[in-house]
Parts: structure tokens; C-alpha cells; sequence
């Protein structure tokens, strides 16, 4: 069963709207949590390391006032992209770090968001 | 600098046929650890196998079995008998040995005809 619930899985919204996508780890705690974007047709880029307490690390490129991370339980991320425009349409993954290699991964994805800014 | 390539974009098979996706990594790590991920038309990410850097032994699982080598830096995908089931994309990827960094290839797009 999924470890790692992802939500909303899709939103539509209009130009300027701020969005927020929640991620939850399950059944284990996650100090660390990942949130990577997927343009269609290409591969997942990480956009951001989300730590727990402390503040996301973002990849190179990323706007951090414009994709706001807070980490603020151990089981609960949450992406912010505010004020969206149509070149934030994306899908969007989230994943939680396990330090206990449950299934044999060290990393567990969510379903993904998918985006559509009209 | 850790990368991985997926050279092939898109493969088309009859069903039945059997197929290899290809995979090749660059790193300096000495421990890391390598997977494939199949991405399905909904677009969840489902995981398929993990190989830690060490264990080169080869793996069978069903129809699906993976070729480690790393003389030549690939982990392949090989499916057996394919099924229209396995039309999706599939991404190979490579992480430090913390599990932290994730880095995709640009995935393989397989389509299995009937």
C-alpha cells in the first residue's frame, strides 16, 4: 500500500492563484522530504530538499518565494506555489527520505500533483 | 558529477517480443545505488527493483530481469515477453549511498503493441 500520500492529485486553477500541494509520510516519520516537478515528457528535476524544523534547500534555478516549502511535522510537507501563471503547469512529486529501507527504497514517491494554471 | 543516460527515447515492441532499456551512469561515489522506476500513464511513480553499488549480481524477477555492470557504468532492463500492461515510461535513476539525491535519466517511453 502507499506510504507516502500526495494531495490534491490535480488542480486546476487561474492565473495568480496560489496553490498548495500537502505531502504525508503514512506510517513513518520523514525528516527529510523531496519535491521534484516533471515537465511533460521529460524527467523529474528536484526542485527542493524539505527538512523538518529548518528551511528547505533549493536546486539551483528554483524561486524560493515562489515554490514555499514547510516542513512543519514529520510527516507533513507542504509546496506552495504562489501566485501561479501557466509556466508553473506542471506535475509535481513529492517524496519522503526512509531511513529504514522499508520495500527496499530509500526514498518513497507520492502519486503527484498535476498542475494546470489556465 | 553524477548523471544518467537513457539514450533510448522511445521503443515500440510487438507484444510478446522481448525488450532491453538501456541505462548508463556516470559517478565518482564508490557507494550508491542504482533503480527503475516504471511511470504509468496516470503518472505515479512505481519502483522496480534497487541495486546497491557493491552487488553486481545479475536479478530476475518474473518477466522483468536487470544486467548490472559496472565495467560499463549500465544497469539494464530487459522484459520478457511483453504485455500491453508495460506500455509506460521508465526512468532509470542513481542516488548517493544516503538515499538524499535522486538523479532520473530522461527516461525510456515503451510502448507494447497487441
Amino acid at each position: 500500500g502507499a506510504v507516502v500520500s500526495q494531495h490534491p492529485s490535480w488542480v486546476i486553477c487561474k492565473s495568480g492563484t496560489s496553490v498548495k500541494i500537502e505531502c504525508r509520510s503514512l506510517d513513518f516519520q520523514a525528516t527529510t522530504m523531496f519535491w521534484y516537478r516533471q515537465f511533460p515528457k521529460q524527467s523529474l528535476m528536484l526542485m527542493a530538499t524539505s527538512n523538518e524544523g529548518s528551511k528547505a534547500t533549493y536546486e539551483q534555478g528554483v524561486e524560493k518565494d515562489k515554490f514555499l516549502i514547510n516542513h512543519a511535522s514529520l510527516t507533513l510537507s507542504t509546496l506552495t506555489v504562489t501566485s501561479a501563471h501557466p509556466e508553473d503547469s506542471s506535475f509535481y512529486i513529492c517524496s519522503a527520505r526512509d531511513r529504514g529501507l522499508r520495500n527496499n527504497q530509500p526514498q518513497h514517491f507520492g502519486d503527484g500533483t498535476r498542475l494546470s494554471i489556465l | 558529477a553524477q548523471k544518467v543516460t537513457q539514450a533510448q527515447t522511445e521503443i515500440s515492441v510487438v507484444e510478446k517480443e522481448d525488450v532491453t532499456l538501456d541505462c548508463v551512469y556516470e559517478t565518482r561515489d564508490t557507494t550508491y545505488y542504482l533503480f527503475w522506476y516504471k511511470q504509468p500513464p496516470s503518472g505515479e511513480l512505481v519502483f522496480l527493483i534497487r541495486r546497491n553499488s557493491f552487488d553486481e549480481q545479475n536479478e530476475i524477477s518474473g518477466r522483468y530481469s536487470w544486467n548490472f555492470q559496472k565495467s560499463t557504468s549500465s544497469f539494464n532492463f530487459t522484459i520478457t515477453a511483453s504485455q500491453v500492461v508495460d506500455s509506460a515510461v521508465y526512468f532509470c535513476a542513481l542516488s548517493e549511498s544516503t538515499g538524499n539525491q535522486f538523479y532520473f535519466g530522461t527516461g525510456t517511453s515503451l510502448t507494447v503493441i497487441p
